[in-house]
């Protein structure tokens, strides 16, 4: 049992390059989750996927598309990356998605450079 | 809206010592709080959550938290601080969204343990 696993682990971009992240669960989750981590900023909401087929936005959208692929796998997507989105990204999944007290599960996390 | 912030963004204890970390919340509606740990290089993992059942939580590692509405409080304790607790604490709120529901997150607190 794997839990939430993410990649690449690391990854350097150039301005404008573009990547996805990806992120798969073995959990049987409903909800999965796009973080980003910045120094002093604690964890802000990218995109979430309440069930497969469906996303929403979360608190820092611009800049990032997220596809529900399946139940497992949730990706998120840079069209065209800049140097703000230097970031260390974690995907999370949680539970049935209709609790309240649902416990998310971290990934180990993507760090990515844009030069 | 509902939020959280947390207390002194480094606190330093020494190894045998008193662990407390502040968390305060701000919410119109009974909130659902957690605390999750980071050690370096990882992703996050749950401690506690406060779920309404009672106000003394008690979570993984001897950690413990008290739901205290008077002062919209969860601060983390520990009675005795070991050096694998140097780590990032995060405390967190459930709210609800589309479909789903969503943590929001505090700063972040380094927790660093003096031999």
């Amino acid at each position: 049992n794997a839990g939430v696993t993410q990649t690449p682990k690391f990854q350097v971009l150039k301005t404008g390059q573009s990547m996805t992240l990806q992120c798969a669960q073995d959990m049987n989750h409903n909800s999965m989750y796009w973080y980003r981590q910045d120094p002093g900023m604690g964890l802000r909401l990218i995109y979430y996927s309440a069930s497969e087929g469906t996303t929403d936005k979360g608190e820092v959208p611009n800049g990032y598309n997220v596809s529900r692929l399946n139940k497992r796998e949730f990706s998120l997507r840079l069209e065209s990356a800049a140097p703000s989105q230097t970031s260390v990204y974690f995907c999370a999944s949680g539970g049935t998605g209709t609790a309240i007290t649902d416990t998310q599960y971290f990934g180990p996390g993507t760090r990515l450079t844009v030069l | 809206a509902q939020s959280v912030t947390q207390l002194g963004s480094h606190v330093s204890v020494s190894e045998g010592a008193l662990v407390l970390l502040r968390c305060n919340y701000s919410s119109s509606v009974p909130p659902y709080l957690f605390w999750y740990v980071q050690y370096p290089n990882q992703g996050l993992q749950l401690l506690l959550k406060y779920t309404s059942a009672a106000t003394l939580v008690k979570g993984i590692n001897g950690f413990e938290a008290e739901f205290k509405k008077s002062e919209t409080s969860f601060h983390l304790t520990k009675p005795s601080a070991h050096m694998s607790d140097a780590a990032e604490y995060f405390c967190a709120v459930s709210r609800s969204g589309a479909g789903s529901y969503q943590l929001t997150f505090g700063k972040g607190t380094k927790l660093s343990v003096i031999p």
